[in-house]
């Protein structure tokens, strides 16, 4: 069965610091990987897409693929309070990424 | 342009009761995918179509569970009987393209059965 691991945390960082968010995943096979954030009781809204080996750099955010060791991260340097939320991790499954399975989420809170 | 639009929002209902979930899917969005999030399970992939055709369905929990796409801009989700372990926040989702693109969530629908 194909798995997405996270960390549930919560992980907790002061305001300024860089957030480091984690995940595994089980399908070797999977191309395409995306973060996507969601605040308490609201839907999840995607925040960045990576395709390919290496970093991705968005504004404050960068994201970080090691297909090798089925491995995403996603950084997030300075952090504000209003990035407190659960940032879920999510995988294509298949070659085509047709659907994606979601991690159970890291849950971050920036303290001011 | 809209969201995908969900409704109910909100709906408390009695165990053993049918329970429908509605969605329209964002306009030209050929993919429509229902997800249900739960604290111990997370956000999990019930069952999705593309072009209103239901590719995979291996996530639906049992057969009480069952979702249809008539059209293009309309899907259901119906629990039948409904059981209080399904009480979650059911979302659809949808996306323009069978895959790479962003998948864009509606509100949810808060389901409670007592």
């Amino acid at each position: 069965q194909k798995e997405v691991e996270q960390n549930s945390g919560p992980l907790s960082v002061p305001e300024g610091a860089i957030a480091s968010l984690n995940c595994t995943y089980s399908d070797r096979g999977s191309q395409s990987f995306f973060w996507y954030r969601q605040y308490s009781g609201k839907s999840p809204e995607l925040i960045m897409s990576i395709y390919s080996n290496g970093d991705k750099e968005d504004g404050r955010f960068t994201a970080q693929l090691n297909k090798a060791s089925q491995y995403v991260s996603l950084l997030i340097r300075d952090s504000q309070p209003s990035d407190s939320a659960t940032y879920l991790c999510a995988v294509g499954i298949n070659q085509a990424g047709t659907a994606l399975i979601f991690g159970k989420g890291t849950t971050l809170s920036v303290s001011s | 342009d809209a969201g995908v639009i969900q409704s109910p929002r909100h709906e408390v209902t009695e165990m053993g009761q049918e329970v429908t979930l509605r969605c329209k899917p964002i306009s030209g969005h050929n993919s429509l995918f229902w997800y249900r999030q739960t604290m111990m399970r997370g956000l999990e992939l019930l069952i999705y179509f593309n072009n209103n055709v239901p590719i995979d369905d291996s996530g639906m929990p049992e057969d009480r569970f069952s979702a249809k796409m008539p059209n293009a801009s309309f899907s259901t989700l119906k629990i039948q009987p409904s059981e209080p372990r399904d009480s979650a926040v059911y979302f659809c989702a949808s996306r323009r393209g069978p895959s790479g693109n962003t998948i864009y969530f509606g509100e949810g629908s808060w389901l409670t059965v007592v």
